[in-house]
């Protein structure tokens, strides 16, 4: 049974980079026929969707999120990653990775606060 | 960008009542999905490709519809069914989420 866990600073100050690891159990990200996500949810709101990353290597982005966003995946490590830059008390959220949509990490909460 | 409305926000039911569930897109959708969310948990998959429920999910759930209307119904609610749903549609990029219906009692 897959497991996924997100990881990363809790606490964010306005206009540094929000970074955070999501590492699998398995050996999902190299087999080669999975899709990977980022989604977060702000306090008492709706999920919106951050980025994906496809099976073949291709990465799309939210266009309000693009020019700040950035994810990778270490295969070697079973780790995909978030990078958001100048963090905004506005990205204040739940942070979930997730493989396909179908497996989801518990989420971890952000805020962003000086 | 695909925008996908829901309705209705809240809906109000009792155990054994049936719960239809609407997603509207703003232009056809090719993938769509519904998710299951509980207070302080994940979102869990119910249905994908708009009507094939995911594995565990019990049969009284099922989706429909096609192009840019789509409804997930819940027939006989138990009451761990009362949660919010979400459809996402994941055919093209940007993905989109609806802004998601309640059932409660």
């Amino acid at each position: 049974h897959l497991q996924l866990q997100e990881s990363g600073p809790g606490l964010v100050k306005p206009s540094e980079t929000l970074s955070l690891t999501c590492t699998f159990s398995d050996d999902s990200v190299n087999s080669g026929s999975h899709s990977w996500a980022w989604i977060r949810q702000p306090p008492g709101k709706g999920l919106e969707w951050i980025a994906s990353l496809s099976y073949n290597g291709y990465t799309y982005y939210k266009p309000s999120l693009e020019s700040r966003a950035t994810v990778s995946v270490d295969t070697s490590k079973n780790q995909f990653f978030l990078k958001l830059d100048s963090v905004t008390a506005a990205d204040t959220a739940v942070y979930f990775c997730a493989r396909q949509y179908t497996n989801w990490g518990q989420g971890i909460l952000v805020t962003v606060s000086s | 960008e695909i925008v996908l409305t829901q309705s209705p926000d809240t809906l109000s039911l009792s155990p054994g009542d049936r719960a239809t569930l609407s997603c509207t897109a703003s232009q056809s959708v090719k993938y769509l999905a519904w998710f299951q969310q509980k207070p302080g948990q994940a979102p869990s998959l119910v249905v994908y490709g708009a009507s094939s429920r995911f594995a565990g999910v019990p049969d009284r759930f099922s989706g429909s519809g096609s192009g840019t209307e789509f409804t997930l119904t819940i027939n006989r609610l138990e009451p761990e069914d009362f949660a919010v749903y979400y459809c996402l549609q994941y055919g093209s990029s940007p993905h989109t989420f609806g802004q998601g219906t309640k059932v409660e009692i």
